[in-house]
């Protein structure tokens, strides 16, 4: 049971365009949503949240929308620059278990 | 800071032996994750500590695993006897608080864990 699902496994986008990543999530109980960016060989390190009584959040380049109804939120990078090559996860908190549940990732390739 | 240590980096061993993968978190966190990644589920949250306290150890996978935490500044997962499908990088976590999202988790770089 999947309540967190990024469904497309990889984006290629060209060096200043936008980047757009998408998850999706099953549980409405959910409070912060959250992303974070992985490069290989090291951690995931927190990029970005929003609380769930917004719809959007930005913070420079990165800026994440939330639509509730739909049990969708993206993230946008504008404009991608190489060095934003990495996986991305989504994730969604509970603040009845306090646990944060993570997506399968999207990896982002950027194109000079 | 030097953020969340894991050791080792790389585990390769035999089935049937006793794993042992160790953490320390960033100082004055007092949460503690531990997760596995895999191709299949992607990173899925094994069990967390609070105050040295196993809170919800449900995503542990078999009796196989364990943990403990000591003490503030040192956790292990413990996987006996190891098996194939144990293969994956395991990532310690911590943050400030348990409950809130503002708490971020703070990953430290993995271990690569292979099981022949």
């Amino acid at each position: 049971d999947q309540q967190v699902k990024q469904n497309s496994p990889s984006l290629s986008v060209q060096e200043g365009r936008i980047s757009i990543l998408n998850c999706d999530y099953t549980n409405s109980m959910f409070d912060y949503f959250l992303w974070y960016k992985k490069y290989p060989a090291e951690g995931p390190t927190f990029l970005i949240s929003i609380s769930s009584i917004k719809d959007k959040n930005e913070d420079g380049r990165f800026t994440v929308f939330l639509n509730k109804s739909a049990k969708h939120l993206s993230l946008h990078i504008v404009p991608s620059q190489p060095g934003d090559s990495a996986v991305y996860f989504c994730a969604a908190f509970s603040s009845n278990t306090g646990k944060l549940i993570f997506g399968q990732g999207t990896t982002l390739q950027v194109k000079p | 800071d030097a953020g969340v240590i894991q050791s080792p980096r790389h585990e390769v061993t035999e089935m049937g032996q006793e794993v042992t993968l160790r953490c320390k978190p960033i100082s004055g966190h007092n949460s503690l994750f531990w997760y596995r990644q895999t191709m299949m589920r992607g990173l899925e949250l094994l069990i967390y500590f609070n105050n040295n306290v196993p809170i919800d150890d449900s995503g542990m996978p078999e009796d196989r695993f364990s943990a403990k935490m000591p003490n503030a500044s040192f956790s292990t997962l413990k996987i006996q006897p190891s098996e194939p499908r144990d293969s994956a990088v395991y990532f310690c976590a911590s943050s400030l608080g348990r409950m809130g999202a503002k708490n971020i988790q703070y990953f430290g770089a993995g271990t690569r864990l292979s099981v022949l």
